[in-house]
């Protein structure tokens, strides 16, 4: 069964830091793949997702992600953290059915 | 244009208890899903409908039933309650016949087992 591994539980960054959140995946068929964002409080929010094309894709809020196949990775970056992106980010596969990492909580100090 | 809905939003059962939680769609989605979501484990995915009339255990299936009543019902099902089912329960919806394929998200039924 396709499995979704998120290796950093709690990141704390102060503003203006970089972000890296890592993600791999287990599947070796084609697959979708997304980040969620979790705002304390509310449900997921798509932030970005891979179909095909480009590796590097862009989403909201100045985050982007790079399709690595011969990893199976799929790790979300943003060149500049702010307060406001203090939330819980999932990454998700997307084959027969959806399957999510176990998150990563990031704390951003302003 | 209501999305997923969600009932109820909280609850609280006594363990042995059972009940349904209920979901539906307006967006004419063909697969639905319910997930639950637990500190430190991201969200599970319990069932999923990929059309209506079928239905498919996902990652943890132990302890619930699912009845996907129509092309916009999917529901989920405790027949006996345990406190290791209390959790955040998602329900999804999404058409992946589209190529814009992400799932809609209902906003969650906090359930609590005694």
């Amino acid at each position: 069964a396709q499995s979704v591994s998120q290796h950093n539980h709690h990141v704390i960054l102060s503003e203006a830091a970089s972000l890296e959140l890592g993600c791999n995946y287990s599947y070796g068929g084609t697959v979708n793949l997304f980040w969620y964002v979790q705002y304390p409080g509310q449900h997921l929010q798509l932030l970005l997702k891979y179909f095909s094309g480009d590796p590097l894709v862009k989403g909201i809020k100045g985050f982007e992600a790079e399709f690595i196949k011969s990893k199976f990775s799929f790790n979300l970056r943003k060149p500049s953290v702010q307060w406001s992106d203090t939330a819980e980010y999932f990454c998700a596969v997307y084959n027969n059915d959806m399957r999510f990492g176990a998150g990563t909580r990031l704390t951003v100090k302003p | 244009n209501a999305g997923v809905t969600q009932t109820p939003k909280f609850q609280v059962l006594k363990t042995g208890q059972s009940m349904t939680l209920q979901c539906a769609q307006d967006m004419n989605h063909n697969s639905m899903y319910w997930y639950r979501q637990d500190p430190g484990m991201g969200l599970r995915l319990i069932y999923y409908s990929a059309s209506e009339g079928t239905t498919d255990k996902g990652e943890v299936p132990n302890g619930y039933n699912v009845s996907r009543l129509n092309k916009r019902e999917f529901s989920l099902r405790l027949e006996s309650a345990a406190p290791s089912q209390t959790s955040v329960y998602f329900c999804a919806s999404s058409d992946p016949l589209r190529v814009n394929e992400k799932l809609f998200f209902g906003s969650g039924t906090q359930l609590s087992v005694l």
